[in-house]
């Protein structure tokens, strides 16, 4: 079966660092970019960055470089997004997704659409 | 990159038609036959109903339907139901520096 499996909720104080993970099976992870989404309280639905496993490369969203950091791991099939310092504003559900893409005629990559979605994390900063 | 503009809630009746639509720019809708649209029910994970504009994936009923033009895509429910209440997205890829984006999401009240 095709799916993505992440963490467990977390919750931290500000300043506190964190790393949430997201497993894939085999065949939802070789070959494809993975995405974070994040999710505020109430709030819709923002693309955050994308990695490929098999090489690490990793491109973000210019609102979260920076702000997190995206690593992957292929030997055992698992992408993380991670913070050095929380903020009570990094507060959200946080969702990975396989992203499927292609490649325009001058090679840049095309990210096309996210068709197997995580449960998502929720990460709750509080003092 | 500002989120691609949707209303910000549609309503209809049982068996209804409703329509939401999504718009952007040249630099992503308009630009690209990449458009696609997620349903997300109150604590889920969001779904993919629609990719590049009008493909349906398996499993996804013929009562969602996708289009575009120019800037503007629309995801329209035909037959409305119960179960079709919900927060529904569209997405595109960019050429901006964001790569892909999202529209501000509407709600859909089943009446």
């Amino acid at each position: 079966e095709v799916q993505l499996v992440q963490s467990g909720a977390e919750v931290k104080k500000p300043g506190e660092s964190l790393k949430i993970s997201c497993k894939g099976s085999e065949n939802s992870f070789t070959g494809y970019w993975i995405a974070w989404v994040r999710q505020m309280p109430g709030k819709g639905l923002e693309w955050m960055g994308i990695i490929y496993p098999g090489d690490s490369d990793t491109r973000y969203s210019p609102s979260f470089r920076g702000q997190v950091t995206i690593s992957a791991d292929m030997s055992i099939t698992t992408t993380y997004l991670q913070w050095s310092s929380l903020k009570a504003s990094d507060t959200a559900i946080y969702y990975c997704a396989r992203h499927r893409s292609g490649r325009s005629t001058n090679h840049q990559y095309l990210f096309y659409y996210m068709d197997v979605w995580g449960k998502g994390t929720t990460v709750t900063v509080s003092s | 990159q500002s989120a691609l503009t949707q209303p910000a809630s549609v309503s209809g009746s049982p068996g209804q038609s409703i329509t939401i639509s999504c718009t952007g720019t040249s630099s992503d809708v308009g630009g690209y036959n990449y458009v696609s649209w997620y349903q997300q029910h109150p604590g889920k994970a969001p779904r993919l109903m629609i990719y590049d504009v009008s493909n349906r994936p398996s499993g996804v009923s013929n009562r969602f339907s996708g289009s575009k033009s120019g800037n503007t895509a629309s995801l329209t429910i035909s037959g409305l139901q119960a179960e079709d209440e919900a927060d529904y997205y569209c997405g595109s890829y960019t050429s901006s520096s964001t790569l892909y984006v999202f529209g501000s999401g509407t709600k859909v009240t089943v009446l």
